[in-house]
C-alpha cells in the first residue's frame, strides 16, 4: 500500500533551534509539495518540486525556510532558526505529472503530516 | 464521514462576467472552510479562509460565504478575467482530529 511518509510525526523544539522535517514521496512519483496549516491561515503552499528540481517556493518564508530534494526518494524541509510563529502542522504531499499534464487533486496524496510546537 | 461536492464540475464563461461556484458539505460541525486554485501541474494557492463563526470573507474581486446551518459555502468572482481559468477547490476542516476533507474541484475557464 504506497502512502506518502513523514518524520517525524511531532516535534518539540526550543525557539532558536534548527528543525528538519523529512518526506518520502510515492515510488514513482515526480511532484513533491510541502504545505503548512495553522489554525488561523489554514492550509497554504511552502513550495513544491518536480523531478527534484524546485519550481516554486514563494510561500516560504526565505530567510529561514529551505527545501531539498537530495534524491528521489527524499524530500527535505528545513527551519532555522524556529520561531514560535512557525508552530504548525507541515504536510508533504506527492503526485505524479506526465509531460503536459497536470497534478489533479486526487493524485496528490497527502503525508500524515508533521506536528512541530516552537517554544 | 464529511462528504464534500462541488458543482459545477466545469463552467466556461466569457471574460467580464460575475460567476458563482458552489461548495456543500454534509456535516456541519467543521471549524473552518478554505477556498484554494491549483493551476495545471502546481500546488494548492490558498484564497479566502472562513472560520466557522464567520458569515464570509473577501479578498480583491473574490467573496466567499459560508452557511453551516444548511452546509454550503459559494465563491463569487466577480468581473471574471483570463487568469482566472484554474481549478477551484473548497476544503472544510473538521472539529476532531486535523483532518481536511476536499472537495472535487471546479474546472474554470475564462475565455477572453
Amino acid at each position: 500500500d504506497a502512502r506518502v511518509t513523514q518524520t517525524p510525526r511531532h516535534k518539540v523544539t526550543e525557539m532558536g533551534q534548527e528543525v528538519t522535517m523529512r518526506c518520502q514521496p510515492i515510488l514513482g512519483h515526480n511532484t513533491v509539495f510541502w504545505y503548512r496549516q495553522t489554525m488561523m491561515q489554514g492550509l497554504e503552499l511552502l513550495a513544491y518540486f518536480r523531478n527534484r528540481a524546485p519550481l516554486d517556493d514563494s510561500g516560504m518564508p526565505k530567510d529561514r525556510f529551505s527545501a531539498e530534494m537530495p534524491d528521489a526518494t527524499l524530500a527535505t524541509l528545513k527551519i532555522q532558526p524556529s520561531e514560535p510563529r512557525d508552530s504548525a502542522v507541515y504536510f508533504c504531499a506527492s503526485g505524479l505529472v506526465r509531460d503536459g499534464g497536470a497534478v489533479l487533486l486526487n493524485e496528490q496524496f497527502f503525508g500524515p503530516g508533521t506536528r512541530l510546537t516552537v517554544l | 464521514k464529511q462528504e464534500v461536492t462541488q458543482i459545477p464540475a466545469a463552467l466556461s464563461v466569457p471574460e467580464g462576467e460575475n460567476l458563482v461556484l458552489n461548495c456543500s458539505f454534509t456535516d456541519s460541525a467543521i471549524y473552518n472552510l478554505q477556498w484554494f486554485r491549483q493551476d495545471p501541474g502546481k500546488g494548492l494557492t490558498s484564497l479566502l479562509l472562513i472560520q466557522s463563526s464567520q458569515r464570509e470573507q473577501t479578498s480583491g474581486r473574490l467573496n466567499a460565504s459560508l452557511d453551516k446551518s444548511s452546509g454550503r459555502s459559494t465563491l463569487y468572482i466577480a468581473a471574471s478575467q483570463p487568469g482566472d481559468s484554474a481549478t477551484y477547490l473548497c476544503a472544510v476542516r473538521v472539529r476532531t482530529g486535523n483532518q481536511f476533507y476536499f472537495g472535487t474541484g471546479t474546472s474554470l475557464t475564462v475565455i477572453p
